[in-house]
């Protein structure tokens, strides 16, 4: 099966921990995408990352932290520098960086709670 | 500022209905329009999209409108199911990069 997988589903993290989400996709993609969704608003582009070794920020970027060490993997880190972390987090691919009819694909999400 | 608006919040329509959703932008360099649609507990999955030099397209029972005059365009989910129960989004592509904007979401509910 091709697709995007994202674990834990579900993560409880302590104030002041660092906590860190995985996203995998075998679908060859070049780009991947987080974002964060909280109840009321659209999806927030938190980082990006064209291609293996780079990545960019997006609008909510304070707080967060990933890296790009695999075409596949786009793991997303929730430093304790983030005000309030506890939201839906979602991964998504992209065949490219920008084609004129780009799809975004989504993995499942991971719900983050801090207690 | 960069945004889409979507309307309304919420939606109820009886089964066999029309649902119809909207979205304004204010910002006329977005190349791209896709529809999302979300079940509870799940990621988005794209529904259909557009390019604005294309005033209408349509797949199955859904239909996207688009107005480049009004800058406006609109989800028309044709025959509504149960089935189609689910929050969507509209989202427009800033031309030339990578961004896209999301609207504040619609939650649809078709009653049986």
């Amino acid at each position: 099966d091709g697709g995007i997988t994202q674990s834990p589903k579900y993560l409880f993290r302590k104030e002041g921990q660092n906590v860190t989400l995985s996203c995998e996709q075998n679908l060859n993609h070049d780009a991947m995408y987080w974002y964060r969704q909280d109840p009321g608003q659209g999806l927030r582009l938190i980082y990006y990352s064209q291609i293996v070794n780079d990545f960019q920020k997006g609008d909510i970027a304070e707080g967060y932290s990933v890296s790009r060490e695999k075409k596949e993997s786009f793991p997303l880190t929730v430093t304790s520098a983030q005000k309030n972390p506890t939201a839906f987090y979602l991964c998504a691919s992209s065949i490219s960086y920008f084609t004129s009819t780009d799809t975004q694909y989504f993995g499942p999400g991971t719900r983050l709670t801090v207690l | 500022q960069q945004q889409v608006k979507q309307s309304p919040q919420s939606l109820i329509v009886q089964k066999g209905g029309i649902s119809i959703i909207n979205c304004a932008y204010e910002n006329t360099a977005f190349d791209y329009f896709p529809w999302y649609q979300q079940f509870p507990g799940k990621g988005p999955a794209l529904l259909i999209a557009i390019r604005p030099d294309v005033s209408e397209k349509k797949e199955g029972r859904f239909t996207i409108s688009f107005n480049k005059s009004a800058k406006q365009f609109s989800l028309h989910i044709m025959d509504s199911q149960p089935g189609d129960s689910a929050t969507y989004f509209c989202a427009a592509r800033v031309s030339g990069t990578y961004k896209y904007i999301f609207g504040t979401g619609t939650r649809l509910k078709v009653l049986a």
